[in-house]
């Protein structure tokens, strides 16, 4: 049974590009959530994708969105990118909500 | 604000020993907890979820919950030097707009040494 899969694994971007971070959830798992983790500090919810829409979101701009397929497997795309960006990016997924949240091995992201 | 506060460590112990990680956390309607055990450069791993007051063991590890003093505690006995890692406290509000969402405090460093 597969896990959570996320991809690339690392990605170096310029300030004012644009990236695309993809998902792939958990078998049987259909809601998929996104966290922003810097370094030394706890992950930081961005968004939540539940059949397809936008559920809930976190105190991030704009600048971050996503999609969520009917296969529930889902996209964070980040726009404008800013040195503040760079982090690792973790996609979670559960069996609905509220539920177990089982992380991806996530995405190192550094933005030069 | 819904916040999740940990005693950032580093905690040391040895072999053997019990290590005991502590979180608070801000919104008395929290329904769900969580822990997590982050291995440096990799990503959170689940051990361990409790919902209701009191004790949930899983072999090494127990999980105790006081939602009246708002507060998750992890204990881990016989201690390895393989516990060694950053473990993330976890609190899903369960309710409203929220819900979902887990919020996470800034992590406890644990180290055991041989």
């Amino acid at each position: 049974d597969a896990g959570v899969t996320q991809s690339p694994t690392h990605l170096i971007k310029t300030r004012g590009q644009q990236v695309t971070l993809r998902c792939s959830p958990k078998s049987g798992h259909d809601t998929v959530s996104w966290y922003q983790q810097a370094l030394g500090q706890g992950p930081q919810f961005i968004f939540q994708y539940y059949e397809e829409e936008e559920r809930q979101r976190g105190n991030f701009p704009d600048r971050f969105s996503g999609h969520q397929f009917p296969n529930y497997s889902s996209e964070l795309n980040v726009n404008a990118l800013l040195l503040g960006d760079s982090a690792l990016y973790l996609c979670a997924s559960s069996p609905g909500h509220p539920s177990e949240q089982y992380f991806g091995p996530g995405t190192r992201l550094t933005v030069t | 604000q819904k916040e999740v506060e940990q005693n950032s460590g580093p905690l040391s112990v040895p072999e053997g020993a019990i290590a005991s990680l502590n979180c608070t956390y801000s919104d008395r309607g929290s329904q769900s907890f969580f822990w997590y055990r982050q291995y440096s450069g990799k990503s959170p791993e689940l051990i361990m979820s409790i919902y209701s007051n009191g004790d949930k063991e899983d072999g090494r590890f127990t999980a105790q919950l006081n939602k009246a003093s708002q507060y998750v505690s992890l204990l881990i006995r016989d201690s390895q030097p393989s516990d060694s890692a950053t473990y993330l406290c976890a609190v899903n509000s369960g309710r409203g707009s929220t819900l979902g969402r887990l919020y996470f405090g800034r992590g406890t460093q644990l180290t055991v040494w041989p």
